[in-house]
């Protein structure tokens, strides 16, 4: 069936790069997605990557897109502190229908 | 400021009480959902709604109740029927267009049993 799997937990220092991995199922998937949580909040949409697409760049976020090994992976540079939250990837269900399949979602912890 | 707007913040029910979660958006989206998140797990789908007066069930929707009377609107009921109701809930909205359209999200509601 559909899944998306993340690990639980990242742990970085601050100026380092993190890179958050998500494997997907679907692979007539059109759309993947980054979303970030903090805490008690909703999810705020960080960027998408169209399944034609190889890499995405966006300012300090690279997201790469394996389509083969049906890897997506999410690589912030020089991380901050304010980047401590919870990331979620997810994928666009069965075509045709407005479904999004969500991963389990990343902890990524910044330290000082 | 175009947005989703949940409320309460925070809701507490008694035993065999039911209780209504409202979401707005002034996004003018046709799309409308709810998840329910619980510590450690991704978001699970409730109800979703794809246009006003029609709405289908998500994964985990025994337990809950919803209506789309409104563009705006899609209030989530927890019924007493719900044994675990404890969880954060997040209503999104997203545009025309099926799932190819990011979903935006309000900010939760926290529900807890008193």
């Amino acid at each position: 069936g559909e899944d998306v799997e993340q690990s639980l937990f990242l742990s970085v220092r601050e100026g380092d790069s993190s890179v958050i991995n998500c494997t997907y199922t679907d692979s007539s998937s059109t759309y993947l997605y980054w979303y970030k949580q903090e805490p008690g909040a909703g999810l705020q949409l960080l960027t998408y990557i169209f399944s034609n697409m190889d890499m995405k760049q966006d300012q300090r976020l690279t997201v790469l897109l394996n389509k083969k090994d049906k890897h997506l992976s999410l690589r912030i540079a020089d991380t901050q502190t304010g980047d401590s939250a919870i990331y979620f990837c997810a994928e666009t269900a069965t075509s045709g229908t407005y479904k999004y399949i969500f991963g389990t979602g990343t902890r990524l912890k910044v330290l000082a | 400021d175009g947005g989703i707007t949940q409320s309460p913040k925070y809701l507490f029910r008694k035993e065999g009480q039911n209780v209504t979660l409202s979401c707005e958006q002034n996004l003018n989206h046709d799309a409308m959902y709810w998840y329910r998140q619980d510590p450690g797990q991704g978001l699970r789908l409730i109800y979703y709604s794809q246009i006003v007066n029609d709405f289908q069930k998500g994964d985990i929707a025994e337990g809950y109740s919803v209506s789309r009377e409104k563009k705006e609107s899609f209030p989530l009921t927890v019924t007493s029927a719900q044994k675990n109701p404890t969880a954060f809930y997040l209503c999104a909205s997203s545009t025309p267009g099926g799932s190819n359209q990011p979903q935006h999200f309000g900010d939760g509601t926290r529900l807890s049993i008193l």
